[in-house]
């Protein structure tokens, strides 16, 4: 496609439940970001792709989220276990080494 | 470790005037610093980077920014502001010989008043 596609854009779920968020990234972008950005709030980093190199997972805020990108193009973040806090707007974005990162619309997860 | 400090949590302006919306890195080696803008419920649009070569650079909408590597900043500007100019504003940095990944700053809300 032509940008990031992510999926579903909206997402509500009870607490406790797991739930699995895709980022399809732009074709031939080796680097992949996840971010959560609460309500009007900035952008915490969460996880970094980078070709087939060992994923920077530093940003992970427990060990109940794990996300994984398959043949270097797909990626899913997963949350397990989901609390009221997880909720917030999810943004996948996906660059060049050297270039701009472009975003998704993002996935919007309510925990209820 | 890399970071952005965007010191301002939101900058007022009247219309036609110059704006300036500030921030600081840090980082481990060379920086790649970029500046990002998100419209309400709409996602965050590029609108200008810093890689190499010259200080200022220019980007959409007529903003510009100017890497100044003594005092570690990446500011933001636009001599004439607009009112459709109000929006939440980031700033990100990547480091070079960290790994390449980006981190964005706590964002500064651009409000333009007519």
């Amino acid at each position: 496609g032509a940008g990031v596609s992510q999926s579903p854009s909206n997402k509500v779920t009870e607490k406790g439940k797991d739930v699995e968020l895709r980022c399809d990234p732009i074709s031939g972008h080796t680097a992949l970001y996840w971010y959560r950005q609460s309500l009007g709030q900035g952008l915490e980093f969460l996880i970094y792709f980078q070709g087939n190199s060992a994923p920077d997972k530093s940003g992970l805020p427990s060990d109940r989220f794990s996300a994984e990108r398959t043949g270097g193009s797909v990626s899913t973040l997963t949350i397990q276990r989901t609390q009221q806090e997880d909720s917030a707007v999810y943004l996948c974005a996906s660059s060049l080494q050297v270039a701009e990162a472009f975003f998704g619309q993002g996935t919007r997860l309510t925990v209820v | 470790a890399q970071s952005v400090a965007q010191p301002e949590d939101q900058v007022n302006v009247a219309e036609g005037n110059p704006l300036t919306v500030k921030c600081t890195y840090s980082v481990s080696g060379n920086p790649y610093l970029f500046w990002y803008v998100q419209y309400p419920n709409r996602g965050l649009q590029f609108l200008l980077k810093y890689i190499t070569g010259d200080n200022l650079v220019k980007g959409s909408y007529g903003f510009e920014a100017e890497f100044n590597k003594s005092q570690t900043s990446f500011h933001l500007k636009k001599p004439s502001a607009l009112v459709s100019d109000s929006a939440l504003y980031f700033c990100a940095v990547r480091d070079v010989t960290g790994g390449f990944k980006t981190i964005f700053g706590a964002g500064t809300r651009l409000f333009v008043k007519a």
